[in-house]
């Protein structure tokens, strides 16, 4: 299976901050890399799907990478994107993801 | 708009199997071009894709899970379901259904999701 590591697994910042978060697969994934967002009790949203931002998802996420390296940043901080985040490889089955990184508030 | 609805027992005991559908509305199963999924994710912790459906009957499990679990489609009530044999408490999370977009370009993610189902196995 090809493993997928978040980092950092926590952070924590402030409303208008900028923020990146990183996802590593532990071999190259081409561009299949998908990005969630979820909230406590929640089921996972869509946000990004291999860099392609999704209908209705804020201007202020992106995402970028390929091969081994990911990144979703989201560029202004607003208080609903407090949450936590996963990264989701479609490179290959089984499908895994990343360990999560959960976003506080500072 | 698509919208998945899991159903079935909160608490199933320790040997037994446990029996999970997924009301699928808003869009029919049998349009295609997508993978009707199954992924659970224990308290606390991360995502676990169980497996996946096409609406044809091909099936997909993940290897971890293969010899316990069973995923089958009813397209004339545009559901499908999943069945893991053999539960045990490590088997307790929430099992969320969700739609695969199967085609290449849209990089195969899981776009719609149900809202989760937590099921207990405990005796």
């Amino acid at each position: 299976d090809i493993q997928m590591t978040q980092s950092p697994s926590s952070l924590s910042a402030s409303v208008g901050d900028r923020v990146t978060i990183t996802c590593r697969a532990s071999q190259s994934i081409s561009r299949y890399l998908n990005w969630y967002q979820q909230k406590p009790g929640k089921a996972p949203k869509l946000l990004i799907a291999a860099s392609s931002l999704q209908s209705g998802v804020p201007s202020r996420f992106s995402g970028s990478g390929f091969g081994t390296d990911f990144t979703v940043t989201i560029s202004s901080l607003q208080p609903e994107d407090f949450a936590t985040y996963y990264c989701q490889q479609s490179f290959s089955t089984p499908y895994t993801f990343g360990q999560g990184t959960k976003l506080e508030i500072k | 708009q698509v919208q998945l609805q899991e159903s079935g027992p909160g608490l199933v005991k320790p040997s037994q199997t446990l029996s999970l559908t997924c009301t699928v509305s808003g869009g029919s199963i049998s349009s295609g071009g997508y993978y009707w999924s199954w992924i659970r994710q224990h308290p606390g912790k991360g995502l676990e894709l169980i497996g996946y459906i096409y609406y044809s009957g091909s099936t997909y499990y993940n290897p971890s899970l293969k010899s316990r679990v069973t995923i089958s489609v009813d397209t004339s009530k545009n559901h499908f379901s999943l069945k893991l044999s053999s539960v045990t408490a490590a088997d307790t999370a929430v099992y969320y259904c969700a739609r695969c977009v199967n085609y290449d370009s849209s990089g195969y993610p899981f776009d719609y999701w149900g809202q989760g189902t937590l099921v207990t196995v405990s005796s």
